[in-house]
């Protein structure tokens, strides 16, 4: 079956430093990808996608790309804020024909920023 | 314009007793999923009802039942709560069948079983 394999957590970071948060899946067909957040007390919401081998989802400065030969889809950032503290999980989704296209959960893994 | 809205937002119950959690879309999608939230273990699949008339188990089914009310409405409901259960559960929806459609969540419901 399709699964998500998130790296350990959490990680702390201080302000201005750089962010990579690794990602890795498992799936049967060509799956969508997707970085969601969740900030505190809150529910996810959607912070970057990609659809296909090689593109790339951005979004308020975060980045990954789809790499079909690694099966990856690392997020990263250049430069992360106070205001990025919150907790990271990468999905996929993957249609088959006649399937529901429900999203598979990485574990999460929460963010600290110090200023 | 609203989303996903669960009720309640937060809820405690004794051991056996019942209750249903609510869910409410306004976005026209025919596909809707109840998930549970524990510490380390990420968002795991308890319901999902692909299309109105039609809901199939998720991961973590056991203890729980759904009713697809409508197009916009999805509850879920625990019979006997157990402390098991203590968790956030987040309810969402989608379009099916596009490509790289994603979910919208609910805000949550914090759920404990004392």
């Amino acid at each position: 079956g399709n699964s998500v394999t998130q790296m350990e957590g959490p990680v702390t970071l201080s302000e201005e430093a750089f962010l990579t948060i690794n990602c890795t899946y498992t799936a049967t067909g060509y799956p969508s990808l997707f970085w969601y957040v969740q900030y505190p007390g809150e529910g996810l919401q959607l912070l970057l996608k990609a659809t296909k081998a090689d593109d790339k989802g951005s979004n308020k400065g975060f980045e990954a790309t789809y790499r079909k030969e690694t099966t990856s889809f690392h997020l990263e950032k250049g430069s992360v804020q106070v205001s990025d503290s919150a907790v990271y999980f990468c999905a996929l989704s993957d249609i088959k024909a006649g399937a529901n296209s429900k999203l598979t959960f990485g574990k999460g893994i929460t963010l600290s920023v110090r200023p | 314009n609203a989303g996903v809205t669960q009720t309640p937002k937060f809820q405690v119950l004794k051991t056996g007793q019942s209750m249903t959690l609510q869910c409410a879309q306004d976005m026209n999608h025919n596909s809707m999923y109840w998930y549970r939230q524990d510490p380390g273990m990420g968002l795991r699949l308890i319901y999902y009802s692909a299309s109105e008339g039609t809901t199939d188990k998720g991961e973590v089914p056991n203890g729980y039942n759904v009713s697809r009310l409508n197009k916009r409405e999805f509850s879920l409901r625990l019979e006997s709560a157990a402390p098991s259960q203590t968790s956030v559960y987040f309810c969402a929806s989608s379009l099916q069948g596009t490509i790289g459609t994603e979910a919208f969540f609910g805000q949550g419901t914090r759920l404990t079983v004392v």
